[in-house]
């Protein structure tokens, strides 16, 4: 089994609004990741969890905070968005301690911020 | 500064010949570089893959290429169907947790 499940697959709010983007796996993958996606561009990596810790921020705004609550989940809270936070935001997981690792993707959650 | 390139953002083919799409990478230090496959408002599935001690890895009608000298990656595609129409991405990674994608390659593959 290689799925990454990602809720909601749709997310509309308002730039007050506060929300949370949900990811899971269960392939016993320690190394966890948050990517931004907009139409036409390659995947901008936002955070990485590994062993359930921040071990890489990309310089993303505080408006996003993620968590990691435990190895299999992965959350993305949300708050006072901008319009341009508008994009598809994907999930991902790997493993960590093997040096040929690959990442797997969820179908990610389509964001729109009005 | 791109770590990784593909120079060519489309790329039309007819059904049942081989598509080609090429990636390049800047860092020698990079030892494990995938293909990923995504079509719109989905996220990237894999294809393929292949780590630097190799030069060639093949899963049925996908071939990834590695020449490392070079810096360049390429998956060929054959035969070419309709269903392969899809953004492909190269991405790249070493030890640590980072992976790099490229621009993507927009194929078509015209039935």
């Amino acid at each position: 089994d290689t799925e990454v499940t990602q809720t909601p697959k749709h997310l509309v709010m308002g730039m007050t609004n506060k929300k949370s983007l949900k990811c899971e796996q269960h392939m016993g993958h320690r190394a966890m990741y948050w990517y931004k996606q907009k139409a036409k561009k390659p995947p901008e990596l936002m955070f990485v969890y590994s062993y359930e810790k921040l071990s890489i921020n990309e310089s993303v705004p505080s408006r996003f905070s993620p968590e990691c609550p435990n190895s299999s989940l992965l959350n993305l809270h949300l708050h006072a968005l901008q319009p341009e936070d508008s994009a598809l935001y994907l999930c991902a997981s790997s493993q960590v301690t093997t040096k040929l690792k690959t990442q797997y993707f969820g179908p990610g959650t389509r964001l729109l911020v009005l | 500064d791109q770590q990784v390139k593909q120079n060519s953002p489309s790329l039309s083919v007819q059904e049942g010949r081989i598509s080609i799409l090429n990636c390049d990478y800047t860092n020698s230090m990079f030892d494990y570089f995938l293909w990923y496959k995504k079509y719109p408002a989905e996220g990237p599935t894999f294809l393929i893959s292949i780590s630097s001690i190799k030069d060639k890895n093949e899963d049925g009608r996908f071939t990834v290429f590695l020449n490392k000298s070079a810096k360049h990656l390429s998956l060929h595609i054959v035969p070419s169907q309709p269903g392969d129409s899809a953004v492909y991405f190269c991405a790249v990674t070493n030890t640590g947790n980072q992976f790099y994608f490229g621009t993507g390659t927009s194929l078509t593959v015209i039935p």
